[in-house]
């Protein structure tokens, strides 16, 4: 089956401009979260969605990172006012739930973001 | 103290020897563990999961699981190049209702021929 898809694959934007980064989840997979990975790093965790809400916003860095989650489904993570230090790997994973044995986590190909 | 700990590495082995990853963590919690392999440039993959005290095995690779000393580990054996990338771990955390996986920051593997 179709796995996790995220969109644009790059993006290039100018210092000071919004971003809108798009993840679709494996079908019927109810937990959605978002991480960063800044080049030769670890994952950073932003936000992860159990349905629709957000039960855990605790990673996203500032007040120009949100969220949000319709339908159940796609995602979409919005950075306004980008700065130079945004540039990153920005990846998405989707588990069927956020609960012990279904936690396993699959990967999207991720969204690499450069602020210029 | 972070909550999922890692040697960053590199970790060299060579060809055909036994690699073993280690891993900690900190909350006494958690009750799912997992490991993933992410080579340069790609996205993580998911690779072994664990849940209970012992050994799993799959394939080449065990995972380790000994919750009283909070220690995970990969062992991959008769490694090859291609398992040559950056191994991370994961634990589940619990906030009161919540739960997300932590992820280490994970250890570089170089397997020379």
């Amino acid at each position: 089956g179709a796995g996790v898809s995220q969109s644009p694959s790059n993006k290039v934007t100018e210092k000071g401009k919004d971003v809108e980064l798009r993840c679709d989840p494996i079908s019927g997979h109810t937990a959605l979260y978002w991480y960063r990975q800044s080049l030769g790093q670890g994952l950073e965790f932003l936000i992860y969605f159990q349905g629709n809400s957000a039960p855990d916003k605790s990673g996203l860095p500032s007040d120009r990172f949100s969220a949000e989650r319709t339908g159940g489904s796609v995602s979409t993570l919005t950075i306004q006012r980008t700065q130079q230090e945004d540039s990153a790997v920005y990846l998405c994973a989707s588990s069927r739930t956020s609960l012990g044995t279904t936690q396993k986590q699959y990967f999207g190909p991720g969204t690499r973001l450069t602020v210029t | 103290q972070k909550e999922v700990e890692q040697n960053s590495g590199p970790l060299s082995v060579p060809e055909g020897a036994i690699a073993s990853l280690n891993c900690t963590y900190s909350d006494r919690g958690s009750q799912s563990f997992f490991w993933y392999r992410q080579y340069s440039g790609k996205s993580p993959e998911l690779i072994m999961s664990i849940y209970s005290n012992g050994d799993k095995e799959d394939g080449r690779f065990t995972a380790q699981l000994n919750k009283a000393s909070q220690y995970v580990s990969l062992l991959i054996r008769d490694s090859q190049p291609s398992d040559s990338a950056t191994y991370l771990c994961a634990v589940n955390s619990r906030y009161s209702s919540a739960s997300k996986i932590i992820f280490g920051s994970g250890t570089r593997l170089s397997i020379r021929p």
